[in-house]
C-alpha cells in the first residue's frame, strides 16, 4: 500500500517570504515523487519530480523540493513567493517496484497576500 | 505542442443516464490514465492503459465504469446509469511510456455533474 500526506490544508505567506507546502509519503520500495499545481478550473500542471539521485530537486517557476529519505518527506520551497503562486499545490507518489498509478495527497492551497 | 484535450469541458446529465467522456492524449504518448477527482481531493486513479490494453483498472469502483482505448490513442470513459455520487472532475493524463518515472501530463478536466 502507499499513501501521500499533506498536512496542512492552506499555507498562507506574504509576497517575497520563502514558502514551504509539506508532503510526506508512505511507499513500498523506491519512491517516485511529483509535485503538481492546479489552477481554478484547469488541470494539474507538472511542477517537478523525484526519481534518484540529487536529493534537491529544481523544477518550474523557481519551485524546488528536497526528498528526505529519513523523514520519508518531500516539501516544496520557493525562496520568494509571487502572488500569482497561489493555486492548489498536489504531492504525487508513485511505487517504484511496479505500477504507474500515482497516489495523491489531499491537496494544500497557498495563498500569497501581497 | 498541443497538450491533453478532453470533451466535453462540462456535462449534466440525470442519474440514471449514460455518458462518455473523451481524452485525446499528447501525440506519440502511449500511456493514457484516466483519474476522478471529487470536491475537496486528490485526484484518484481509475485505469491506465499502454496502448490499446487496460493495464490496470484496478480503480474503477464499479461494473458501471468502463473505458476503451481503440486504436492506441483516443480513449473514452464511459459510465453507465450514472448516480449522484458520480459527480466529480474526470481527468485524463498521458505519459510518453510505461516508464513509472516518467512524467504524466494532465488535460483539463470533464466537469460531470449528475442530478
Amino acid at each position: 500500500a502507499q499513501s501521500v500526506a499533506q498536512p496542512e490544508d492552506q499555507v498562507n505567506v506574504a509576497e517575497g517570504n520563502p514558502l514551504t507546502v509539506k508532503c510526506t509519503y508512505s511507499v513500498s520500495g523506491n519512491p517516485y515523487l511529483f509535485w503538481y499545481v492546479q489552477y481554478p478550473n484547469r488541470g494539474l500542471q507538472f511542477l517537478l519530480k523525484y526519481i534518484t539521485g540529487d536529493n534537491l530537486v529544481k523544477g518550474s517557476y523557481g519551485f524546488e523540493a528536497e526528498f528526505n529519505k529519513s523523514q520519508t518527506s518531500f516539501h516544496l520551497k520557493k525562496p520568494s513567493a509571487l502572488v500569482s503562486d497561489s493555486a492548489l499545490y498536489f504531492c504525487a507518489g508513485a511505487r517504484g517496484n511496479a505500477g504507474n498509478m500515482l497516489t495523491f495527497g489531499g491537496g494544500t492551497r497557498l495563498m500569497v497576500k501581497p | 505542442g498541443a497538450g491533453v484535450s478532453q470533451t466535453p469541458s462540462n456535462k449534466v446529465t440525470e442519474k440514471g443516464k449514460y455518458v462518455e467522456l473523451r481524452c485525446d492524449p499528447i501525440s506519440g504518448h502511449t500511456a493514457l490514465y484516466w483519474y476522478r477527482q471529487s470536491l475537496g481531493q486528490g485526484p484518484e486513479f481509475l485505469i491506465y492503459f499502454q496502448g490499446t490494453g487496460a493495464a490496470d483498472d484496478s480503480g474503477l469502483p464499479n461494473d458501471r465504469f468502463f473505458a476503451v482505448r481503440p486504436e492506441g490513442s483516443v480513449s473514452t470513459l464511459k459510465i453507465q446509469r450514472t448516480e449522484r455520487g458520480d459527480s466529480a472532475v474526470y481527468l485524463c493524463a498521458s505519459s510518453r511510456d510505461r516508464g513509472n518515472t516518467d512524467t504524466q501530463y494532465f488535460g483539463p478536466g470533464t466537469r460531470l455533474t449528475v442530478l
